[in-house]
């Protein structure tokens, strides 16, 4: 069975730019979570999507943003990059709302200049 | 206030000994466990989880955990570490009683000297 998949493995950006990140998760899974981990700030929750809906954002500016798919794939989306988005970005999924584990990709590795 | 508290940034073992990792956390209920594992440059492995029951959890890779309602703990423990067992540990927590929006630790890495 595939695990969750995540694009780009690394993206370098300029400040003020756009970066666009993607998941898709593991077959049969319809919830999808990000997470920032950046250095100094540790892995901090930044949205949940579950059957196409945003459930829950964790304290992030209204910059970072995303979608899910019809295919419950997602992209996460940060605007106006600002230096401290530098950070490892991780994708994970979890078959459905309700007590199951959450399953992470390998992240994607954005850096801003 | 909701946290997770992992008390050692840097732990080192040789190869062979017992390992136990700490992970405390404040909340006024029961919450849901986890201990994941990373290696560098990779995302995070589930090594075990706890919901509801046995307190003495059984996971991958030989690990097993215990909760301690009393203590709000949720320690990791290995019997007999491998040099493959090197790499950050996490201890993440739901507080939403969804399992949905995890709060992690600041980790702790483990280095095994041969």
């Amino acid at each position: 069975e595939a695990g969750v998949t995540q694009s780009p493995t690394h993206l370098i950006k300029t400040r003020g730019q756009q970066a666009t990140l993607r998941c898709s998760p593991i077959s049969g899974h319809t919830s999808v979570y990000w997470y920032q981990q950046a250095l100094g700030l540790g892995l901090q929750f930044l949205l949940w999507y579950d059957e196409g809906e945003e459930r829950n954002r964790g304290n992030f500016p209204p910059r970072f943003s995303g979608r899910q798919f019809p295919n419950y794939s997602s992209e996460l989306n940060v605007n106006a990059l600002e230096l401290e988005d530098s950070a490892l970005y991780l994708c994970a999924s979890s078959p459905r709302t309700g007590l199951y584990e959450q399953y992470f990709g390998p992240g994607t590795r954005l850096t801003v200049t | 206030a909701q946290s997770v508290t992992q008390p050692d940034i840097h732990i080192t073992v040789s190869e062979g000994a017992s390992l136990e990792l700490r992970c405390n956390y404040s909340y006024g209920a029961t919450p849901y466990l986890f201990w994941y594992v990373q290696s560098p440059g990779q995302g995070l492995q589930l090594l075990l989880k706890y919901f509801s029951g046995d307190t003495l959890v059984q996971g991958i890779k030989g690990f097993e955990a215990e909760f301690k309602r009393s203590q709000s703990s949720f320690n990791l423990r290995k019997p007999s570490v491998h040099w493959s067992d090197a790499a950050e540990y996490f201890c993440a927590v739901d507080f939403t009683g969804t399992a949905s929006k995890l709060t992690f630790g600041t980790g702790t890495r483990l280095q095994v000297t041969l």
